[in-house]
């Protein structure tokens, strides 16, 4: 059982491209989430899905989009790259939906080292 | 607004006992959780508070008190493994998770 992958394990990309990044779990679980983790700051949310065929937008969503076809997949993508959009990006899964964090405890991939230049 | 307050970066001795607190303010309450991260990994679970007092798991504990918006984990027999920085989050009344931004603990010899 893997868990959560994300791919890919990190990307160099020039501002204006389009990136989308990879989210796969295998634990069937309903919810999942986009982070991202800058140095001195907390995890903070970027987009989340209670269940698949839903989203919603979390604390920080602008230059991001989601989408959620399947329970399994949940891929992120900037649709013109910034260099603000540098960051490590998690992707986070759990068994819970209530609300964007639901009552349950939430598993995260290995994460995607972003830069864009 | 929401605020999770944790010291930056904390000193222990390998062998020690460290506290690492937490405190929060934020819209509603429904739970903390502790994560551990080590330097370039994912972070993991480590413990869910939702009722005040302690609640204890092998060589880590957790405590809370709800009334005062403070959470602490203790950390016993320290390992150099345990060199990670530990996140503390709360869930609001939304449901929302809001991350602190972690406490790097150095272990020394």
């Amino acid at each position: 059982i893997a868990g959560i992958t994300q791919a890919p394990t990190s990307q160099i990309l020039a501002a204006g491209r389009r990136m989308t990044l990879r989210c796969t779990q295998d634990m069937r679980h309903n919810a999942m989430y986009w982070y991202r983790q800058d140095l001195g700051l907390g995890l903070r949310l970027i987009h989340y899905s209670n269940t698949a065929g839903t989203t919603g937008k979390g604390e920080v969503p602008d230059g991001y989009s989601v989408s959620r076809a399947n329970t399994d997949d949940f891929p992120l993508t900037l649709a013109s790259a910034v260099p603000s959009q540098t960051s490590v990006y998690f992707c986070a899964s759990s068994d819970g939906t209530s609300g964007s964090g639901g009552t349950d405890t939430q598993y995260f991939g290995p994460g995607t080292r972003l830069t864009v230049l | 607004g929401q605020n999770i307050d944790q010291p930056t970066e904390m000193t222990a001795t390998e062998g020690a006992i460290v506290q690492i607190n937490c405190t929060y303010q934020t819209s509603g309450f429904n739970g903390l959780f502790w994560y551990q991260q080590h330097a370039g990994e994912a972070p993991t679970f480590l413990s869910y508070n939702v009722l005040d007092g302690l609640e204890e798991k092998g060589r880590f504990s957790s405590f809370l008190s709800r009334s005062k918006g403070y959470s602490y984990l203790l950390l016993k027999e320290l390992q150099m493994k345990d060199s990670a920085s530990y996140l503390c989050a709360v869930l609001d009344s939304n449901y929302q998770l809001i991350w602190g931004a972690g406490t790097k603990l150095i272990i020394k010899p």
